[in-house]
């Protein structure tokens, strides 16, 4: 039930274009979806995150969501540039759980030029 | 943003010696700061959980006498590897959450390396 499930697995995009991932979740207790962006030998960085109040959310070229009945989440990143090439994990939390986060599989995100 | 760092950066140990490897968060108090690690092409494993000032949680399957976590400070946490193998090689990822934060947002460090031979 704390499993967050994210597809795909990897994603090749040409420069320009849209990339969209996706996230699924079973407990409806999670309050905090971000999703995060890890370049190799890096920490991971928060790039946007969402609360379940609010159906979508923009910031820039990166856009999260979110639909409460299907238990779904996504996040699009719009004109999708080379250096958005990195690995992206969304997470789920708990505020009431200490914030702990439960993170999906990740994708492996390539853009071409 | 909040900055949170690690150090080393990475390390080289033989088999059998301890490792320590230290978090801070540098411009905010950090309540509780999480300890992940991270196999290549794999996602982030949480380890355990750790309160300033109280014993840390650790996650089901991580052995609590291996991997000993300290939060002396609102902003410093240790994790110690003791007697570690070659399978203990890893990225290891702390965060940091601050007490005063209305939300649930985790800052990360930008992790550290370790390699046992």
């Amino acid at each position: 039930q704390q499993q967050v499930k994210q597809s795909p697995q990897s994603l090749i995009v040409q420069k320009g274009g849209i990339s969209i991932i996706n996230c699924a979740y079973e407990n409806t207790a999670f309050d905090y979806f971000p999703w995060y962006q890890q370049f190799p030998g890096k920490g991971p960085a928060l790039l946007i995150a969402i609360r379940p109040d609010v159906s979508e959310k923009k910031e820039g070229r990166f856009t999260i969501s979110f639909n409460k009945s299907a238990k779904q989440f996504s996040l699009h990143i719009m004109d999708s540039q080379p250096g958005d090439s990195a690995t992206y994990f969304c997470a789920a939390s708990v505020k009431t759980s200490g914030s702990r986060l439960t993170f999906g599989e990740g994708t492996q995100l390539t853009v071409n030029p | 943003g909040a900055v949170v760092s690690q150090h080393p950066s990475w390390v080289i140990c033989k088999s059998g010696t301890s490792v320590k490897i230290e978090c801070r968060s540098l411009d905010f108090q950090a309540t509780t700061m999480f300890w992940y690690r991270q196999f290549p092409k794999q996602s982030l494993m949480l380890m355990a959980t750790s309160n300033e000032g109280s014993k840390a949680t650790y996650e089901q399957g991580v052995e609590k006498d291996k991997f000993l976590i300290n939060h002396a400070s609102l902003t410093l946490s240790t994790l110690t590897v003791t007697s570690a193998h070659p399978e203990d090689s890893s990225f290891y990822i702390c965060s940091a959450r601050s007490g005063t934060s209305a939300i649930n947002e985790q800052f990360f460090g930008p992790g550290t390396r370790l390699t046992v031979l």
